[in-house]
């Protein structure tokens, strides 16, 4: 079973819509990220969150809401979808506290491809 | 601000044969680390290599090596022995030491990399 899991995978919806895209990791991981992917821009971040009570704001943050309802979950939610919010959208998790402490690398979902009409 | 740079938007290797991609980066920091994230056709963004900015010592992973010069601040991913999988995306990401800003990783826009058989 994969890591770091989002659901779903594909989704199409329709401006003004409320939509709520969910990641899910068993890797014990306390620091949660959402990224968003446009093509020829490379990745940037919306929210991270380094526990459950500690959510952040990214560079890209406007329109977009998040929620940590526990270690292992992290939602990111489009208030009101606009057509320029389709792109990819990845989950990330690392812990500082595992082997990884020296890089505190970051683990991908499988992205979720969300397109705005 | 960090930047990332890859100046190689495409690239192209025959099968079993040597190929270098490139990326430079812009930082006053001394604590920060570089890595290299594969994205195939599948979506998935996977980690390939990482380098610590206080390693004087290139970073190896099997076939996959990289060419770490920090006073030119340049850190080029060599992949050996290309087989027809490694054909995807390279994203080279920066990402502060941990004091501060740790939690942000910057991408670069990626190199598509074909492999011809």
């Amino acid at each position: 079973d994969a890591d770091v899991t989002q659901t779903p995978r594909n989704r199409i919806t329709k401006t003004g819509k409320r939509i709520m895209l969910e990641c899910s990791q068993t890797k014990g991981h306390d620091r949660m990220y959402w990224y968003r992917q446009d093509p020829g821009l490379g990745l940037r971040l919306i929210y991270y969150s380094f526990d459950v009570k500690d959510i952040n704001k990214g560079e890209i943050s406007d329109g977009y809401s998040v929620s940590r309802q526990a270690q292992a979950k992290f939602s990111l939610s489009l208030e009101s979808a606009i057509p320029n919010q389709t792109a990819l959208y990845f989950c990330a998790t690392s812990d500082p506290g595992l082997a990884d402490y020296s890089t505190d690398t970051q683990y991908f979902g499988p992205g979720t491809r969300l397109t705005v009409l | 601000a960090q930047t990332v740079t890859q100046s190689q938007p495409e690239m192209s290797v025959q099968e079993a044969e040597t190929v270098t991609l490139s990326c430079t980066y812009d930082t006053s920091e001394s604590d920060y680390y570089l890595f290299w994230y594969k994205q195939p056709p599948s979506r998935q963004m996977i980690l390939v290599i990482r380098q610590e900015a206080y390693k004087q010592q290139n970073a190896t992973e099997n076939r996959f090596s990289v060419n770490f010069q920090k006073a030119a601040k340049s850190f080029s991913l060599k992949i050996s022995d290309s087989q027809l999988g490694d054909a995807a995306m390279y994203f080279c990401a920066y990402r502060r030491g941990a004091q501060g800003g740790s939690e942000k990783l910057v991408f670069g826009k990626g190199t598509k990399l074909t492999v011809n058989p």
